[in-house]
């Protein structure tokens, strides 16, 4: 299916534990993006990449790896899950150009026990 | 460094009201972009608009309208005669131009659409 796809859609792990989110698109787009939607906060930016094996920290990267081997993926992996690292991840992308928008995949809700 | 700061957490409005929801921006490019998304109770993110910086012509779709001020860097949203299925969070978000794409998001607002 075209489009940006996240998987899993839920999932539950226990603290310590090592969880990656897979994010994955069809657009080739150039940008890709990692945010987490929390009460309060709003959407933060965790990692983003401007390209295949370029990334850059956003606001709240602490905790997370990311990786982008190919265009089309950029898995984020939390090392060492935590309570705090529970909320609702949501991965994007764009096309190369500040001018467009970002297209955003369905969510992964995390719950770290 | 960019902000978006959307002071109001939540607002409730009786259906057909008014409602006008505040963004406000920090950058120090002159070369920007401003978005609005809308977040429906399903969850899924959608994208509204965008606005460069260099375009401060105010936008009308349908219901919907977008007040770009420069000046006051504020990029406010008006939904005109309100309905139930305006219920939603809205963000504000900024790009800023040059090599650094990212985009930050506000808060958002929560908005209820009373019947």
């Amino acid at each position: 299916d075209a489009g940006i796809t996240q998987s899993p859609r839920y999932k539950i792990t226990e603290t310590g534990r090592q969880v990656t989110l897979m994010c994955h698109q069809t657009w080739s787009h150039s940008y890709m993006f990692w945010y987490r939607q929390d009460l309060g906060h709003g959407l933060r930016l965790i990692y983003y990449s401007a390209a295949a094996d370029i990334t850059d920290k956003g606001e709240v990267p602490d905790g997370y790896v990311v990786s982008r081997s190919k265009t089309e993926n950029f898995p984020l992996t939390l090392e060492s899950a935590t309570r705090s690292q529970t909320s609702v991840y949501f991965c994007a992308s764009r096309p190369g150009g500040t001018n467009t928008e970002a297209f955003f995949g369905q969510g992964t809700r995390l719950t770290v026990v | 460094a960019q902000k978006v700061t959307q002071a109001q957490t939540e607002i409730s409005v009786v259906e057909k009201e008014d409602v006008t929801l505040d963004c406000v921006y920090e950058t120090r490019d002159t070369t920007y972009y401003l978005f609005w998304y809308k977040q429906p109770p399903s969850g899924e993110l959608v994208f509204l608009i965008r606005r460069n910086s260099f375009d401060e012509q105010n936008e009308i779709s349908g219901r919907y309208s977008w007040n770009f001020q420069k000046s006051t860097s504020s990029f406010n949203f008006t939904i005109t005669a309100s309905q139930v299925v305006d219920s939603a969070v809205y963000f504000c978000a900024l790009s800023e131009g040059g090599r650094d794409d990212k985009i930050i998001f506000g808060k958002g607002t929560r908005l209820h659409i009373l019947p």
